[in-house]
């Protein structure tokens, strides 16, 4: 079975501060993706960012970036210069074979300005 | 970027009647389409898995017969809601991909579409 846990449920961050988001994660499949997924207000779910598992280096996109350890099986996003519109919940998911989408409960990230 | 148009946003309807819920992939072909529902402060639970021209892959959990899924063509997969009771009640998303599976093939989601049974 694969399972993702996210262990913080909120978080916050001062405005134009640096925030990391953990997430942990568990697959027997040894190729596989790890996703950070953004769900405004609005409920609209905005793909983040994405890591291939058979990629050691870290995804960046912008302002925001992933720390990942995969022996740990470990996958934190980094938030830098935080901004009042990232305040959402963040999901972070993992996809692997056939297996669907997979997500973690959750964290709730409020910006502080 | 991919774009999913999720129809209606929102719906109330009467306990017993049935409700259609529309995704539909605007400039790529969805040939997998993801539903998922959401419960309040909660994460997303996949309820069942389309592929163009074939039968839905239902969680376990998940009634197919009350949770009816089409997914008839590469742009457009429907969740009818039958019989609606007001445990239905919650937020419904899709998302598609364009690959057999999620695996190497990021989801673009609609907007979601909040039903409410009175």
């Amino acid at each position: 079975a694969q399972t993702v846990t996210q262990s913080q449920p909120e978080m916050s961050v001062q405005e134009a501060e640096t925030v990391t988001l953990s997430c942990t994660y568990d697959t027997s499949e040894s190729d596989y993706y790890l996703f950070w997924y953004k769900q405004p207000p609005s409920r609209q779910m905005i793909l983040v960012i994405r890591q291939e598992a058979y990629k050691q280096q870290n995804a960046t996109e912008n302002r925001f970036s992933v720390n990942f350890q995969k022996a740990a099986k470990s996958f934190s996003l980094k938030i830098s210069d935080s901004q009042l519109g990232d305040a959402a919940m963040y999901f972070c998911a993992l996809a692997s074979g056939n297996t669907p989408l997979v997500f973690g409960k959750g964290t709730r990230l409020s910006v502080i300005a | 970027g991919a774009v999913v148009s999720q129809h209606p946003s929102w719906v109330i309807c009467k306990s017993g009647t049935s409700v259609k819920i529309e995704c539909r992939s605007l400039d790529f072909q969805a040939t997998t389409m993801f539903w998922y529902r959401q419960f309040p402060k909660q994460s997303l639970m996949l309820m069942a898995t389309s592929n163009e021209g074939s039968k839905a892959t239902y969680e376990q959990g998940v009634e197919k017969d009350k949770f009816l899924i089409n997914h008839a063509s590469l742009t457009l997969s429907t969740l009818t809601v039958t019989s609606a009771h007001p445990e239905d009640s919650s937020f419904y998303i899709c998302g598609g991909g364009t690959g057999s599976s999620s695996y190497n093939s990021p989801l673009h989601f609609g907007n979601g579409t909040r039903l409410t049974v009175t």
